[in-house]
């Protein structure tokens, strides 16, 4: 079956320890996205990628990396830098950065102890 | 700036017709999308509009009015699993960013 996965879907981690989110699709598609999503919020942009070994930042990337090094693969990592890290964390995919129809993952909820 | 306007609630009764509104301020953009979401769950995509005009999907339809920075989507014979939060995103011709709207939340009443 193709899709996007993230793992865990629950996550505790003590105050200023980093973590690392995965996210995997086998969609075989260029695009993939973070996003985080707040008790009754909308989405908002962390870090995207339109193709391998590139990434740019979206509206909130202080205190959050990325890597893309390869196609099926963008994990996001939370550090200590990030003030207010609990939430929802949203990994999506797409054909190409110009496509609008983006696949998400089931989600990933950070709790920071 | 580049923003999304939804009414934040909508509340409407099982087999009645809803609309829900969406206002952009945007230098360029591909299209405008919407997406569902139910609670505790991921996004799934509904419809996309490209150009202007009317895109129908089954009970669900979009519109789209660039001269006007505005864009609906329609849900038809409403149903109780319709209850959920909707979501208009874009993504921006300059950088290929994609931005959502905060979503409005359907309450669908029997």
């Amino acid at each position: 079956d193709g899709g996007i996965t993230q793992s865990p879907k629950y996550l505790f981690r003590k105050e200023g320890q980093n973590v690392t989110l995965s996210c995997e699709q086998n969609l075989n598609h260029d695009a993939m996205y973070w996003y985080r999503q707040d008790p009754g919020q909308g989405l908002r942009l962390i870090y995207y990628s339109q193709i391998v070994n590139d990434f740019q930042k979206g509206d909130i990337a202080e205190g959050y990396s990325v890597s893309r090094e390869k196609k099926e693969s963008f994990p996001l990592t939370v550090t200590s830098a990030q003030k207010n890290p609990t939430a929802f964390y949203l990994c999506a995919s797409s054909i190409d950065g110009t496509h609008n129809e983006q696949f998400f993952g089931p989600g990933t909820r950070l709790t920071v102890l | 700036g580049q923003s999304l306007e939804q009414p934040s609630e909508v509340t409407a009764v099982e087999g009645a017709i809803v609309q829900i509104n969406c206002t952009y301020q945007t230098s360029g953009f591909y299209g405008l999308s919407w997406y569902q979401q139910h609670d505790g769950g991921a996004p799934t995509f509904l419809s996309y509009n490209a150009l202007d005009g009317l895109e129908e999907t089954g009970r669900f339809s979009s519109f789209l009015s660039r001269s006007d920075s505005y864009g609906y989507l329609l849900l038809q014979e409403l149903q109780m699993k319709d209850s959920a939060s909707y979501f208009c995103a874009l993504i921006n011709t300059g950088g290929f960013k994609t931005i959502f709207g905060a979503g409005t939340r359907l309450f669908v009443k029997a």
